[in-house]
């Protein structure tokens, strides 16, 4: 099983952030939180990753509570080509199985 | 530097028939994974591979059997296709040898899919 879970599904207008939760309550101390989107029917990209600190790249912002215990993706202007879905997983380094949940449905409305 | 390559990218197939789907690496990475994606759905793990020689089953390995004897290349075999394996096929790849892990060592890189549909 899935060591996340997400909402299946949200909107962002167009033009605002989004935030997009994601909660990993039984999160290890060595595994990270990798997010990736999968735009239509293509292969799912990498988006960003992070262990405790916050993370920030040209795509996106990570941020994870002190806890650990969640995270959320911070697309900071939405636009319609965000429209995807999007994957929250947690992995240690090394982790072989790598198991995805349902991840959650963004619609950017214009 | 192509990344990961799926071959076929499209197949239709009648109930029974055998195929064969290639997946082909060229980052050097230890480890290589078979997932479906059926509509709507997220991706499940069907079986995986963490070296040359060794292979691991998924989430729903059942009705596919895979292959692993060069590292770059990933092989996923239905030998009796049904109806519930239309699908569509995703294959990924990560984690170079040690001495070559940077942060982005754990990051999966997919390919492009293989859209099979079995009558």
């Amino acid at each position: 099983d899935a060591k996340t879970t997400q909402p299946t599904s949200m909107d962002c207008a167009e033009g605002r952030a989004a935030n997009l939760p994601c909660n990993h309550s039984t999160i290890s101390g060595n595994e990270y939180v990798y997010w990736y989107r999968q735009i239509h029917s293509q292969g799912p990209q990498y988006i960003i990753h992070g262990l405790k600190n916050n993370e920030t790249n040209e795509m996106a912002s990570l941020i994870i509570t002190e806890d650990r215990k969640s995270s959320t993706l911070i697309l900071p202007h939405a636009t319609l080509r965000d429209t995807a879905v999007y994957y929250c997983i947690v992995r240690a380094e090394g982790d072989d199985k790598i198991i995805f949940g349902k991840g959650t449905r963004l619609h950017i409305l214009p | 530097n192509a990344g990961v390559t799926q071959t076929p990218k499209f197949r239709v197939l009648k109930t029974g028939q055998s195929m064969t789907l290639l997946c082909a690496q060229d980052m050097n990475h230890e480890y290589m994974y078979w997932y479906r994606q059926d509509p709507g759905m997220g991706l499940r793990l069907i079986h995986y591979s963490v070296g040359e020689g060794t292979t691991a089953k998924g989430e729903v390995p059942d009705g596919y059997n895979v292959s692993r004897l060069k590292k770059q290349n990933f092989l996923l075999g239905l030998e009796s296709a049904a109806p519930s394996q239309t699908s569509v096929y995703f294959c990924a790849s990560s984690y170079p040898p040690l001495g070559q892990r940077k942060w982005w060592a754990n990051v999966l890189t997919f390919g492009a899919g293989s859209r099979l549909t079995v009558l």
